[in-house]
């Protein structure tokens, strides 16, 4: 799997956007773009995921830049209850490896009232 | 409600002492997965299983066993367990169709004295 990079931490105000940077420089084409978070040692939850095409779901939306090697996440209404490390993941969707999702040290995020 | 539960949440043991944790998925999904969890080292893969009777290791599957007997049950083991392997536990499961949104389990803090 490409390896992604993420900044360590970031504040954000609560009810502003947050947006999370990501770079995947070495994604293949076949290999999509996953967020997951983690709020204190809980286990990870999924939050969006994409190949090419911009993204929405009820929690987020996922910005991929047109030559795919960075990507975004967008908190729209960050709350206090969004305060959770988030985890940018590439992988593939094919073979018995591709389920495998490498975590790397992801952002910190911190809401602040 | 579609979940994945573990057992025990909590467990100090010693040395030595054999023991399993149990991991459970009532979503009927093929494959499920073992990660631990380690400051500074983020989540590893141990053992995946991509369907009953199927089982491969992952990055970190030393000193634990895993059987997959029935598709919703993907047990932990740890023969003989030593205070490395103190750590907090997350096993996930996801569809093999699709985009294979990994949902986690709450984890099982371990601490072997």
């Amino acid at each position: 799997d490409a390896k992604t990079t993420q900044p360590p931490s970031m504040d954000c105000a609560e009810g502003r956007a947050a947006n999370l940077p990501c770079n995947h420089s070495t994604i293949s084409g076949n290999e999509y773009v996953y967020w997951y978070r983690q709020i204190h040692s809980q286990g990870p939850q999924y939050i969006i995921h994409g190949l090419k095409n911009n993204e929405t779901n009820e929690m987020a939306s996922l910005i991929i830049t047109e030559d795919r090697k960075s990507s975004t996440l967008i908190l729209p209404h960050a709350t206090l209850r969004d305060t959770a490390v988030y985890y940018c993941i590439v992988r593939g969707h094919s073979g018995a490896g591709s389920y495998q999702l490498t975590f790397g040290k992801g952002t910190k995020l911190s809401v602040i009232p | 409600e579609a979940q994945v539960t573990q057992n025990p949440r909590y467990l100090i043991t010693v040395t030595g002492k054999k023991l399993t944790v149990t991991c459970s998925q009532n979503m009927n999904h093929e494959y499920m997965s073992w990660y631990r969890q380690d400051p500074g080292l983020g989540l590893r893969q141990i053992y995946y299983s991509m369907n009953v009777e199927v089982t491969d290791k992952g990055d970190v599957p030393e000193g634990y066993k895993v059987s997959r007997k029935e598709k919703r049950n993907f047990p932990l083991i740890l023969e003989s367990p030593s205070p490395n392997q103190t750590s907090l536990y997350f096993c996930a499961s996801s569809t093999t169709i699709g985009s294979g949104e990994q949902f986690f389990g709450p984890g099982t803090r371990l601490t072997v004295l």
